[in-house]
């Protein structure tokens, strides 16, 4: 079966430091990944995505992400963390099948930047 | 541009009601989607629609109907509400031109059934 998977339900850091929040993917093929943001009360927010070329795409907000074909992996990071940053992050992947707009979405990491 | 909107922001509902939440968008998205949100579970898509007049099943599709009779709306109606339908509730759209996928969502809402 298809599924992402966030491994960490929740990424303590300080702020200043370096994030990362992982992201792996179980989707045959090539599928199309995306980071999305949620603040409290709020929707969702996109972030960046990954649908070929260069495989570390830069988003909003200062994050980027690397994509890794071979670990099927699509950690986002961040070199200098926010306390603003605070929030629920979401993996998200669209597998590659002609017709297919199921988006297939990770449980979410929280990200709790401490001052 | 509105974006996504959703109404309401909030509902309470007794078992065996039924309620329509609305979804509108104004970006001539082709691809409109119905999301739940559980603790601990992540989104999960509900019905999705790729156009007006095509509608199709997600993975939790159980209890909910949908329409696409125009390319701005998507209502998601609950037919006999019961409380395992208690959740936050997202709609979303994008586009499903190559390159153009990612997803803009409502502001949700929150519903519980007692």
């Amino acid at each position: 079966a298809q599924s992402v998977a966030q491994p960490e339900d929740q990424v303590n850091v300080a702020e200043g430091n370096p994030l990362t929040v992982k992201c792996t993917y179980s989707v045959s093929g090539n599928p199309y990944l995306f980071w999305y943001v949620q603040y409290p009360n709020r929707g969702l927010q996109f972030l960046l995505k990954y649908i070929t070329g260069d495989n570390l795409v830069k988003g909003s907000y200062g994050f980027e992400a690397e994509f890794n074909k071979s670990q099927t992996s699509f950690h986002l990071k961040k070199p200098s963390a926010l306390v603003s940053d605070s929030a629920l992050y979401f993996c998200a992947v669209r597998p590659p099948a002609s017709g297919t707009y199921k988006y297939i979405f990770g449980t979410g990491t929280r990200l709790k930047v401490l001052a | 541009n509105a974006g996504v909107t959703q109404t309401p922001k909030f509902q309470v509902l007794k078992t065996g009601q039924s309620m329509t939440l609305q979804c509108a968008q104004d970006m001539n998205h082709e691809y409109m989607s119905w999301y739940r949100q559980d603790p601990g579970m992540g989104l999960r898509l509900i019905h999705y629609s790729v156009g007006a007049g095509i509608t199709d099943q997600g993975e939790v599709p159980n209890g909910y109907n949908v329409s696409r009779s125009t390319t701005e709306d998507f209502p998601l109606r609950l037919l006999s509400a019961a409380p395992s339908q208690t959740s936050v509730y997202f709609c979303a759209s994008s586009y499903s031109f190559r390159g153009l996928y990612e997803q803009y969502f409502g502001p949700g809402t929150r519903l519980t059934v007692t």
